[in-house]
């Protein structure tokens, strides 16, 4: 198993672009989430996902977007990118409640 | 009053001595709890999980929870250079949720 995969490692975006940060995981597992962390801070969640279908609000989900189509994928989509949005962002999933989560390798984002 | 807090570091050790680690949450009801090593640019991989009362012990890691305290700790034993890290204590708040909520990490530094 590769368990969770995130695409790309990194990505420098100008103010305003778009783009789809990618997460896939093997595991057959069906909650997902997606976290940010800034430096030096804690994982901060931004949206999660309990299988295919659907998908709910975390703490810090103003300018993000998601969609789980599927069990094995749930990209993370911003719209237009801020520089407040520079961060670290980690994908992961666990099998059911209070189990491991299986972190991915992150997404480091740049926003200038 | 943040859900998850963790003693502020970062925390400097003598290699081969004890590192203690605390975390303090805000919800009685609490049922899982967890610790995850997190190495500089690299995503959070599970150390200790507990999830009763007591003491948790896997080689030079023990966890102790007490519920009635709120309070979890993670001892390291024997500190190697290979544990110099940031700890982030993870708790599921709240029974029957998904979401884990994570404490800001304390770093901890092994010197040789």
């Amino acid at each position: 198993n590769a368990g969770v995969t995130q695409t790309p490692k990194f990505r420098i975006l100008k103010i305003g672009q778009s783009m789809t940060l990618q997460c896939t995981q093997d595991m057959n597992h069906n909650y997902m989430y997606w976290y940010r962390q800034d430096p030096g801070m804690g994982l901060k969640l931004i949206y999660y996902s309990v299988g295919a279908g659907i998908t709910d609000k975390g703490e810090v989900p103003n300018g993000y977007n998601v969609s789980r189509s599927t069990t094995e994928d749930f990209p993370l989509r911003l719209e237009l990118a801020a520089p407040s949005q520079t961060s670290v962002y980690f994908c992961a999933s666990i099998l059911a409640q209070g189990h491991e989560q299986y972190f991915g390798p992150g997404t480091r984002l740049t926003v200038t | 009053q943040k859900e998850v807090e963790q003693n502020s570091g970062p925390l400097s050790v003598p290699e081969g001595a004890i590192a203690s680690l605390n975390c303090t949450y805000s919800d009685r009801v609490s049922q899982s709890f967890f610790w995850y090593r997190q190495y500089s640019g690299k995503s959070p991989e599970l150390i200790m999980s507990i999830y009763s009362n007591g003491d948790k012990e896997d080689g030079r890691f023990t966890a102790q929870l007490n519920k009635a305290s709120q309070y979890v700790s993670l001892l390291i034993r024997d500190s190697q250079p290979s544990d110099s890290a940031t700890y982030l204590c993870a708790v599921l708040l709240i029974a029957g949720d998904y979401k884990l909520s994570f404490g800001a990490g304390t770093t901890v530094t092994v010197r040789a």
